[in-house]
């Protein structure tokens, strides 16, 4: 079993609709979540990090966390042809090692 | 620059060659990490630095491998006896602290191995 599974896509939504990433990880000591975006060709970017059960919101971007299910969400709402990237979910254990899922691609279509 | 910086851009070498991929982290960084990606694929963890010393290498792949980070800052990623399969885009990335804290990965834009 992967350590952070994610579906590869690609998710393909309108723009102004609502885009939901998935993502579920394996290890139960897990403490610190993530979520990156990348641009084709470029290098991922911070858009999130959540610790703690529950929905963190910053803008249009949400995140959801679930310890329990071993799972983690983000939620980009009113989708923009800018939004259309590589999401990346990356998870720590109870160490600074950060693993990342394969990503799944988004396409916002206007 | 104020950001991770990461030398050569692009590398093309021969099958059994060794090769050096440099990582100048920001300034103050004391944790720098590298991966690698394939085409398709999510960064792979290679090894990650605390300081200079390595906090894990588990993700190294074979003894081929290796990465020092000798004054805390700078850090070099070897690849001895090169093959095909090593050909990816080698990524570093620094943090303030590490992630396991919530710290911030930032990466540099990467160093593209061929191997032919």
């Amino acid at each position: 079993q992967k350590e952070v599974e994610q579906n590869s896509g690609p998710l393909s939504v309108p723009e102004g609709a609502i885009a939901s990433l998935n993502c579920t990880y394996s290890d139960r000591v897990s403490q610190s979540f993530f979520w990156y975006r990348q641009y084709s060709g470029k290098s991922p970017e911070l858009i999130m990090s959540i610790y703690s059960n529950g929905d963190k919101e910053d803008g249009r971007f949400t995140a959801q966390l679930n310890k329990a299910s071993q799972y983690v969400s983000l939620l980009i709402r009113d989708s923009q042809p800018s939004d259309s990237a590589t999401y990346l979910c990356a998870v720590n254990g109870d160490t600074d090692k950060l693993i990342f899922g394969t990503g799944t691609r988004l396409q916002v279509f206007p | 620059g104020a950001g991770v910086s990461q030398t050569p851009s692009n590398k093309v070498t021969e099958k059994g060659k060794y090769v050096e991929l440099r990582c100048d982290p920001i300034s103050g960084h004391t944790a720098l990490y590298w991966y690698r990606q394939s085409l398709g694929q999510g960064p792979e963890f290679l090894i990650y630095f605390q300081g200079t010393g390595a906090a894990d290498d588990s993700g190294l792949p074979n003894d081929r491998f290796f990465a020092v980070r000798p004054e805390g800052s700078v850090s070099t990623l070897k690849i001895q006896r090169t093959e095909r399969g090593d050909s990816a885009v080698y990524l570093c990335a620094s943090s303030f602290v590490g992630s396991g804290s919530g710290g911030e990965l930032f990466f540099g834009e990467g160093s593209r191995l061929t191997v032919l």
